[in-house]
């Protein structure tokens, strides 16, 4: 299956650093990508859809000044989670589409991120 | 109501055993379906797509759809305890670009 690659998969930083992570669909383009948050045996929560050239879409709740998403080309799209707080702790997921055929979605590996 | 619902669980089945799992869909639009396994601690793998009524069958995996019924399975068939994680049914629409995702159902196999 096609193949999307997440950076870092784990992140331990002070609180109020920034903390940026990549995704990139290695072997095809994605004009949709996805974030997704999990917390430990609960169910992913959508954070916010990318588009590629346009502005994220932020579900209810999340806050688009701190967790901050580009998806400057087709194959690459960042979550910058700004002034970092231990109640953002948390397993950050990215997924992107393709449409090459029937559509279908891939995840990246995840990212662990530990706020001290 | 729930775009995607499935049981929770968790299901547990003796190994060798087939595993069902179901998951049904509220909106009649929805177009693709899929199934993923997440381990714990990891991120979701997709193992099945399915996209027309009847039955996908890829290895040991089974999908079933039946858009009439609005509910998609999914059957494991030896079940190993490597299959031990959480499966998630997801759907897509025709329209809008978000995909749905059920709550997990917990499947332990006991060697």
């Amino acid at each position: 299956g096609a193949v999307v690659s997440q950076h870092p998969s784990r992140v331990i930083c002070k609180s109020g650093t920034s903390v940026k992570i990549e995704c990139r669909s290695l072997d095809f383009q994605a004009t949709t990508m996805f974030w997704y948050r999990q917390f430990p045996k609960q169910s992913l929560m959508l954070m916010a859809t990318s588009n590629e050239g346009s502005k994220a879409t932020y579900e209810q709740g999340v806050e688009k000044d701190k967790f901050l998403i580009n998806h400057a080309s087709l194959t690459l799209s960042t979550l910058t989670v700004t002034s970092a707080h231990p109640e953002d702790s948390s397993f950050y997921i990215c997924s992107a589409r393709t449409r090459v055929g029937n559509e279908k979605l891939f995840f990246g590996s995840g990212t662990q991120l530990s706020v001290l | 109501q729930k775009e995607v619902e499935q049981n929770s669980g968790p299901l547990s089945v003796p190994e060798g055993a087939i595993a069902s799992l179901n998951c049904t869909y509220s909106d009649r639009v929805s177009q693709s379906f899929f199934w993923y396994r997440q381990y714990s601690g990891k991120s979701p793998e997709l193992i099945m797509s399915i996209y027309s009524n009847g039955d996908k069958e890829d290895g040991r995996f089974t999908a079933q759809l039946n858009k009439a019924s609005q509910y998609v399975s999914l059957l494991i068939r030896d079940s190993q305890p490597s299959d031990s994680a959480t499966y998630l049914c997801a759907v897509s629409k025709n329209t809008g670009n978000q995909f749905y995702f059920g709550t997990g159902t917990s499947l332990t196999v006991i060697p």
